[in-house]
């Protein structure tokens, strides 16, 4: 069964600052992953994805992921926060064949000026 | 992009009352589509698996009878929830598979049961 690991529930930036935000994943095959972020009382925006290729995914927003096979991860980064990045992330794994996505539960950011 | 919309945002229903969510895909058609539920401050949980012109799969432990998901059409899917109870009382989100891989979320509905 797929599972997945954010390993920091909350994390404090200062504005200006750069970002990691960790993700770690169980899959047997190779995953389709994901990162999504969800405002209060909001729906999830993708953020970015990797399916194969490049193992560094850029996305929207100034973030950019690196798919890392030999120690199950994905972190995302950014290189300088800004306060709008406030916001819960989340990442998730697929797979091909089972088609549903696993969740993380989710790191929550906070910014400070 | 594929935008899914999802109504309404947000209901305040009585107990013992039913309500329903609607999830459309506008741009585009989804077989599949998959509804989630997320309380305060936790991750999302797969709730059921719906698939157009099928019944919904649902997971372990989600009760079919209570959660009616129907998804007549290559568009929309939509959540019953039966009988609603306080406890009943959540965010929904749905979210809809398009293309290869790609999934697209709903803004979600928050219900409160009183």
């Amino acid at each position: 069964a797929q599972s997945v690991t954010q390993p920091d529930i909350h994390i404090t930036v200062s504005e200006g600052a750069s970002l990691e935000l960790r993700c770690n994943y169980s899959y047997g095959a190779t995953p389709y992953l994901f990162w999504y972020v969800q405002s209060p009382g909001q729906g999830l925006q993708l953020l970015l994805k990797y399916f194969s290729g490049d193992t560094l995914v850029q996305g929207i927003k100034g973030f950019e992921a690196e798919f890392k096979r030999s120690q199950s991860s994905f972190n995302l980064r950014k290189p300088s926060v800004h306060w709008s990045d406030a916001a819960e992330y989340f990442c998730a794994v697929g797979n091909f064949g089972n088609e549903k996505l696993t969740f993380g539960t989710g790191t929550r950011l906070t910014i400070i000026p | 992009g594929a935008v899914v919309s999802q109504h309404p945002s947000w209901v305040i229903c009585k107990s013992g009352t039913s309500v329903k969510i609607e999830c459309r895909s506008l741009d585009f058609q989804a077989t599949t589509m998959f509804w989630y539920r997320q309380f305060p401050k936790q991750s999302l949980m797969l709730m059921a698996t719906s698939n157009e012109g099928s019944k919904a799969t649902y997971e372990q432990g989600v009760e079919k009878d209570k959660f009616l998901i129907n998804h007549a059409s290559l568009t929309l899917s939509t959540l019953t929830v039966t009988s609603a109870h306080p406890e009943d009382s959540s965010f929904y989100i749905c979210s809809a598979r398009e293309g290869q891989g790609g999934y697209t979320f709903g803004s979600g509905t928050r219900l409160t049961v009183v």
